[in-house]
């Protein structure tokens, strides 16, 4: 089955600055790529996603890179602010059933 | 709009012990997922329903079973458990479909076996 890979595991960044988490996938027939953000103690909430016949996409603060061929992509949060700490998570889909998960990336961002 | 429910919040089982996970969502999607959470390795699909009274396995169904009970209502059922299942489970529901594939998760089920 499919494998994602996430990095890095925890980052922290002064608000204002700017994040990068990248993920990594082994499947080429993957499709649809989204990111969740987590809150403790929620489940997680879709904040950006990017199907494969695109390379980027962005919403305010927030965009997403897909790199077909090299099999990656990464979230890129500018200004960030302290709300925008979570955990957050890239999964890739293959038919959209069946979503493979990264590990997750524990972002804090220092006021 | 309550979007995806869970029951219950918290649980505490005995090892051997047996117990259903619900969960139900009023957004009229036809699929519905089971996750379950570990430290470190983000979500693992067990089992999911791509509409109404069908079930497929997912990456680890093993030691789990699950019931479409109608297009609202999904349960996940643990036989015996063992402390193995110790997890925080979500249950997931989406718009079949080529337009929309959102998935939209529930607050979780936090599961202790001892």
């Amino acid at each position: 089955g499919e494998n994602v890979e996430q990095h890095p595991s925890t980052l922290s960044v002064q608000e204002g600055d700017s994040a990068v988490i990248k993920c990594t996938y082994s499947d080429s027939a993957s499709n649809y790529f989204p990111w969740y953000k987590q809150e403790l103690g929620k489940g997680p909430q879709l904040i950006i996603d990017i199907r494969s016949n695109v390379g980027e996409k962005k919403d305010q603060r927030i965009a997403v890179t897909l790199n077909k061929t090299a099999k990656h992509f990464s979230l890129h949060i500018t200004e960030t602010q302290p709300e925008d700490s979570a955990v957050y998570f890239c999964a890739a889909s293959i038919d959209s059933n069946q979503f493979y998960f990264g590990t997750g990336t524990s972002l804090t961002v220092i006021p | 709009n309550a979007g995806v429910t869970q029951t219950p919040k918290f649980q505490v089982l005995k090892t051997g012990q047996s117990m259903t996970l619900q969960c139900a969502q009023d957004m009229n999607h036809n699929s519905m997922y089971w996750y379950r959470q570990d430290p470190g390795m983000g979500l693992r699909l067990i089992y999911y329903s791509a509409s109404e009274g069908t079930t497929d396995k997912g990456e680890v169904p093993n030691g789990y079973n699950v019931s479409r009970l109608n297009k609202r209502e999904f349960s996940l059922r643990l036989e015996s458990a063992a402390p193995s299942q110790t997890s925080v489970y979500f249950c997931a529901s989406r718009v079949s479909g080529r337009a929309l594939v959102e998935q939209y998760f529930g607050p979780g089920t936090r599961l202790t076996v001892t």
